[in-house]
């Protein structure tokens, strides 16, 4: 089975602070994903990668970094949180070939 | 970037009823799926139809594709209570494979009452 992983399923960050959350899988999957979720406006596509050190905007950029040094790492990066990335953010990676995408558990993140 | 808005956006229905959950999205697929948040947790997915397809079954699953209407639907037949969650319709529209990206609709909440 697939497996993605998370590193913190809560997370409690304080304005300005430099947060990582941090994505593992362990399917030598090539493309992974960020997302963030918030009520009322499903999943956005923060970054992606399809591949290591490769990296793509997606919907909503702005605030956030990534870094892909390993295939099977994929991290996400606030250089300076702010209260409105309080979110549930969600990791996801996939095959080259396939769409279907699996998801790692999630980490809620509040920033006070 | 298209979207596809899932509808109802609530649904609450006693165990052992059919649940019906609708997408309708914008522009030209090559596939769509269909998953599943409990609540709190990552989403899991359930299936996929592809654009040349019309119907799919997985289990109590029943996906149905129109793409004339752009449209689907996902079917839970014979509802648990275990089946409680949120569910989201997910497009691709990318050129083949390798497109990377789904978007996502807002998902229905599902609520089977035991």
């Amino acid at each position: 089975d697939v497996k993605v992983t998370q590193s913190s399923r809560y997370l409690v960050k304080r304005t300005g602070e430099k947060v990582f959350l941090e994505c593992v899988q362990d399917m030598d999957h090539e493309n992974m994903f960020w997302y963030r979720q918030d009520p009322g406006l499903g999943l956005r596509l923060i970054y992606f990668s399809y591949d290591v050190k490769m990296k793509e905007k997606g919907d909503i950029p702005e605030g956030y970094s990534v870094s892909r040094e390993k295939k099977e790492r994929f991290s996400l990066i606030l250089e300076s949180a702010s209260t409105n990335q309080t979110s549930m953010y969600l990791c996801a990676s996939s095959h080259y070939y396939t769409d279907t995408q699996y998801f790692g558990p999630g980490t809620r993140l509040t920033v006070l | 970037s298209q979207q596809g808005e899932e509808d109802p956006q609530a649904l609450s229905i006693q165990e052992g009823e059919n649940a019906t959950m609708n997408c309708s999205y914008k522009t030209s697929i090559n596939n769509l799926q269909w998953y599943r948040q409990n609540s709190g947790r990552g989403l899991v997915h359930l299936i996929l139809i592809r654009s040349n397809e019309r119907e799919k079954h997985s289990g109590r699953l029943r996906v149905t594709l129109d793409t004339s209407k752009k449209s689907s639907s996902l079917l839970i037949t014979a509802s648990r209570a275990a089946d409680t969650a949120s569910y989201f319709c997910a497009t691709d529209a990318g050129s083949g494979a390798g497109s990377y990206q789904l978007t996502f609709g807002k998902g229905t909440k599902l609520s089977v009452i035991p």
